[in-house]
């Protein structure tokens, strides 16, 4: 599975819009781009994935970009309780499904 | 989506002890789960992937004979950390996908906190 990189922490002002970005430039071209994120003491909870094109759903946006070698996890209107390690995986389907993960991004939204 | 739920959420062991952790898939079948640690300020290591009425697969490095993992059932597989010690310490955390076509998501249990005194 192709490696991620990701800044190892950000700030957000509570309200406005949250832009992580990740970088996946040896990803190939059936790698799925997945996003989770870690809440302090909890599992991590699915977010969004995506294969070519954005996506979008309640919780986010994933926009990729046209040579998939980097993708951004959009949280459009950012809560204190969207404070969280995020991790952004890219991994091929139907490898034995493991999810390897990185370092992540520590989000804080600040009040 | 779908869910996994992983009991008991916190132990506390003696020294030498043996402790198993349960994950369930509760409203769809698994035939693989996975099993992760993750210690403090880290992110989440792979230790082993779980098979339904299989031998587990270990991840380089991890001890097969410390870590035993059972999947006896397509909702059910068991951690059980054996004579554990203050070094086993730390936050496990199990998964399963739905099965289906590549692509979909994984989920996660929500944790257990191991503390081996």
């Amino acid at each position: 599975d192709a490696k991620t990189t990701q800044p190892p922490s950000m700030d957000c002002a509570e309200g406005r819009a949250a832009n992580l970005p990740c970088n996946h430039s040896t990803i190939s071209g059936n790698e799925y781009v997945y996003w989770y994120r870690q809440i302090h003491s909890q599992g991590p909870q699915y977010i969004i994935h995506g294969l070519k094109n954005n996506e979008t759903n309640e919780m986010a946006s994933l926009i990729i970009t046209e040579d998939r070698k980097s993708s951004t996890l959009i949280l459009p209107h950012a809560t204190l309780r969207d404070t969280a390690v995020y991790y952004c995986i890219v991994r091929f389907p139907n490898t034995g499904n493991q999810f390897y993960f990185g370092t992540g991004t520590s989000l804080t939204v600040i009040p | 989506g779908a869910v996994v739920s992983q009991h008991p959420s916190r132990v506390i062991c003696k020294s030498g002890t043996s402790v198993k952790i349960e994950c369930r898939s509760l409203d769809f079948q698994a035939t693989t789960m996975f099993w992760y640690r993750q210690f403090p300020k880290q992110s989440l290591m792979l230790m082993a992937t779980s098979n339904e009425g299989s031998k587990a697969t270990y991840e380089q490095g991890v001890e097969k004979d410390k870590f035993l993992i059972n999947h006896a059932s397509l909702t059910l597989s068991t951690l059980t950390v054996t004579s554990a010690h203050p070094e086993d310490s730390s936050f496990y955390i199990c998964s399963a996908r739905e099965p289906g076509p590549g692509g979909t998501e994984a989920f996660f249990g929500q944790g257990t906190r191991l503390t081996v005194v």
